[in-house]
Order: structure tokens, then sequence, then C-alpha cells
């Protein structure tokens, strides 16, 4: 199927990490990415990897690729009250390029 | 660069009417658009595919008499809900590719969220 699984809510401490997982579907997807969104708003790209990445750093955001058991992770360092939001993964489709997202992930971040 | 707009961002209609939605790339031209439609705490969920000058390609589901697409520039793209229902109450969210992202990014609005009451 083209389901792509997170877990539904993180709660985490200001200025703790908070890690983020992501099971893909397409062992072939090119590049996956990950988005936020907050309430009532549309999706900001965050950051996106390539497969042939392993990891990818971006300041606090650090993305982790496991080609081989399709996980994907999304750590966030020193976690601000700013960063409660939905974060979605998405995967694009080989062939088509069409994105396939995530069911989201709820992070709250308590003070 | 790569900014989307959506209009209007938000739309309260009265069920049976028809609802136009627009989607516009603002500094690129969008050789593809996408919409998308999200219910509340859930997922995007892919309506179509847009390309410009032909006729959208929609998912399996997801009824083309209804939600009726026409992407007639490089910069512009509409959703049109016909016979609103209040089931077809939702934020719908489009994306554009082109430019410079080439195949794999798209760049997206910042939705519409309709109320069909």
């Amino acid at each position: 199927g083209e389901d792509v699984e997170q877990s539904l809510f993180l709660s985490v401490r200001e200025g703790d990490s908070s890690v983020i997982n992501c099971t893909y579907t397409d062992s072939s997807s090119t590049y996956l990415y990950w988005y936020k969104q907050e309430p009532g708003a549309g999706l900001q790209l965050l950051t996106y990897i390539f497969s042939n990445m392993d990891m990818k750093q971006d300041q606090r955001l650090t993305v982790l690729l496991n080609k081989k058991d399709k996980h994907l992770s999304l750590r966030i360092a020193d976690t601000q009250t700013g960063d409660s939001a939905i974060y979605f993964c998405a995967e694009i489709f080989s062939g088509t390029y069409k994105y396939i997202f995530g069911t989201g992930t709820r992070l709250k971040v308590l003070a | 660069g790569a900014v989307v707009s959506q209009h209007p961002s938000w739309v309260i209609c009265k069920s049976g009417t028809s609802v136009k939605i627009e989607c516009r790339s603002l500094d690129f031209q969008a050789t593809t658009m996408f919409w998308y439609r999200q219910f509340p705490k859930q997922s995007l969920m892919l309506m179509a595919t847009s390309n410009e000058g032909s006729k959208a390609t929609y998912e399996q589901g997801v009824e083309k008499d209804k939600f009726l697409i026409n992407h007639a520039s490089l910069t512009l793209s509409t959703l049109t809900v016909t016979s609103a229902h209040p089931e077809d109450s939702s934020f719908y969210i489009c994306s554009a590719r082109g430019g410079l992202a080439g195949r794999y990014e798209q760049y997206f609005g910042p939705g519409t969220r309709l109320t069909v009451t």
C-alpha cells in the first residue's frame, strides 16, 4: 500500500531534543521531505534528504535515513515552544513524482 | 522566490452552491499543480494533478465532475467545488512544481478553508 506511517503524538520539554520517526513505502524514493504545519496554516518545508545520503544536518535539524528499513527520522535539538506543530514526512513516488504524505506527528513542547 | 498563493484563504458557502479556489505561482512558472484536501487532524490527500493546458488527472475516489480543475496558464490553477455539501468542508491546499525545483520539489500554498453550511 501507499501508507507512510508516523507516530501520532510527541510531547517534550523545552530545551530537550525531539525525534520524530517515519516509515515510508517506496524503496526507490529519490527525495524524502519533512514539512511543518502550524494550526490553520499551509506547509513549510523544513528540510529534505536525497536517497543516497544517510544523514543531513541543518542548524537544529538532523535527518537520518535508513534505506534498508525505509525509516526516516527528524531530530530537533533544543526544542522550543515555537516548534509545536504537526510534522509530516513525505516521499516522492518514483515515476509519477507525486508526493505521498505521512500521517503526521503532533509535537507539543512544554515550557 | 517560489511563492504560491491561494485565494480565498477561507470561504463559507451554502449547501448546493459552487465555490472557486485559486492557486497562483507568483514568481515562477508552474508546469504542474497539485490539489490536496486535508480533513481535521488528518494528513494531506492528493486529489488531482494538473498540467498546464491539459486535463487534470484525478486520484482514485475523487469525483472529477464535482471538483473541477482548470490550469489555464503557467501561473494559475483553479479548483471549483460544485454543488457543495457539508461533507466537502475541508482545508484545500495547492502546490506547484516548476522553476528551478524541477520535478522533485513542490511549493505549497497557504491553504483555503472551506466551510459548507
